[in-house]
């Protein structure tokens, strides 16, 4: 059974920069069947999708154009995790935010199964 | 980039009911590239279809998803007490790859 326990603080100040942890039990980062995604949600924006790391005989990142100059996400194979860092971040960034193993089948697209437990994230000074 | 609309907003409905939950696609979506989650206060999504119509390991039989194209559809065939929660419909496609609908409440009537 695959898990995914997130950490990382709950209050950032505006333009610093966010950065959280996805620890990953039952899969490995450098598997070459899934994806690691982070993905947060607000009132205001609903779900949206951050981006991604991946693994296919190299490392492979995709962003969300939103967030696309602001947003790193890179995988830890020593400890099987992987993590975000977002820079400069405004009131606007304020959410929960989650990571998720993502699957791809050619037939039937991409989902996100399962999911961390979510980190409640709230840029203020 | 591929937006989803979920309709109706919110849907009340009785234990014991059928529940019909949309999803609307502004361009064809590729294949079968839909997924539907389900989401509890507090609680992280939870896949239940994949695929549109492929339910997820442990997902009950009551759930089913259809469509293609640009509309799709999730089922609920017998109402539980516990499947009242906010539903939501996820397409990967191009750019971006993920897009997510807005979300269908299903509540108590």
């Amino acid at each position: 059974q695959v898990q995914l326990q997130q950490s990382g603080p709950g209050l950032v100040k505006p333009s610093q920069t966010l950065s959280l942890t996805c620890a990953i039990s039952g899969d490995s980062v450098s598997s070459n069947s899934a994806a690691w995604n982070w993905i947060r949600q607000s009132p205001s924006r609903g779900l949206e999708w951050l981006g991604r790391t991946y693994y296919r005989s190299k490392w492979y990142n995709d962003y969300a154009v939103s967030v696309k100059s602001r947003i790193t996400i890179n995988p830890d194979t020593s400890k099987n995790q992987f993590s975000l860092q977002l820079n400069s971040v405004t009131p606007e960034d304020t959410a929960v935010y989650y990571c998720a193993r993502g699957l791809y089948h050619i037939l039937k697209g991409i989902w996100f199964d399962p999911w961390g437990q979510g980190t409640l994230v709230t840029v203020s000074s | 980039e591929i937006v989803l609309t979920q309709s109706p907003g919110t849907l009340s409905l009785s234990p014991g009911e059928r529940a019909t939950l949309s999803c609307r696609a502004s361009q064809s979506v590729s294949s079968s590239y839909l997924a539907w989650y389900q989401q509890k206060p507090g609680q992280a999504p939870r896949l239940l279809i994949y695929g549109a119509s492929s339910r997820a390991t442990g997902i009950p039989d009551r759930f089913s998803g259809s469509g293609s194209g640009t509309d799709f559809t999730l089922t609920i065939s017998r109402l539980e007490p516990e499947d009242f929660a906010v539903y939501y419909c996820q397409q990967y496609g191009s750019s971006p790859p993920v897009t997510f609908g807005q979300g269908t409440k299903l509540e108590i009537k």
